[in-house]
């Protein structure tokens, strides 16, 4: 079974441009989520997907960070302008399901993002 | 809110050696809990996890328990390996409050010597 797939995997970009992140989680899927990690901290949930609805974006920094998942499949994550503090390793994840099961996350390997 | 309070790194060891990560949490409602690892230049990848109290959680030599009365659930291995090297997480979901959601630690880096 081919796993949750993150491009690119590296990016550096110039503050007050724009990047933009891609995600395919493991097939069959329902829940897809996109965490952003820190240097030296836990990652930190940014948006979560059902399907191609939002269930959770209360963390997303909505002024300059947009994601959609169209079809219920892939998603991207957006940030437009980028600041300095963006700098960090965002991390997709997927799960059958979310709520009373307790189904296990899968991550994908990250996108590492540098902003100068 | 919730939260996931775990033991400041970098630890450590020798091979063959004890190990123990403390992990303590904060939740309003009946989380499960997990500790997640991340391996150098990989994703993160669910090492075990419990849902319930008195739950022990274990995998590949590790093990965890689900204790209510102390909001513990601290990270055991008896002899670690080299290859045990990566960054340890632990986490809870508050499926009630949260769907499903993670909320992670700050991690725990360990290193194993040979």
């Amino acid at each position: 079974e081919a796993g949750v797939a993150q491009s690119p995997r590296y990016k550096i970009i110039e503050k007050r441009q724009s990047v933009a992140f891609w995600c395919n989680p493991i097939s069959g899927h329902a829940t897809l989520y996109w965490y952003q990690q820190i240097l030296g901290q836990g990652p930190k949930l940014l948006i979560q997907f059902q399907n191609n609805g939002v269930v959770d974006d209360s963390q997303l920094p909505k002024d300059r960070f947009s994601a959609e998942r169209l079809k219920g499949v892939d998603s991207t994550l957006k940030i437009q302008p980028a600041k300095l503090e963006d700098s960090a390793v965002y991390l997709c994840a997927s799960s059958l399901d979310s709520g009373q099961g307790a189904y296990e996350q899968y991550f994908g390997p990250g996108t590492r993002l540098t902003v100068t | 809110g919730n939260s996931v309070t775990q033991m400041e790194g970098p630890v450590t060891l020798s091979e063959e050696a004890f190990l123990t990560i403390n992990c303590t949490y904060t939740a309003t409602g009946y989380p499960s809990l997990f500790w997640y690892v991340q391996y150098p230049g990989e994703g993160l990848q669910l090492l075990l996890k419990a849902t319930k109290a008195d739950d022990k959680g274990s995998n590949k030599g590790f093990e965890a328990t689900y204790r209510k009365e102390t909001t513990s659930f601290h990270l055991e291995k008896g002899s670690v390996q080299v290859s045990d090297s990566a960054v340890y997480f632990c986490a809870l979901s508050d499926l009630w409050g949260s769907q499903g959601n993670l909320i992670f630690g700050k991690g725990t880096k360990l290193s194993v010597k040979p």
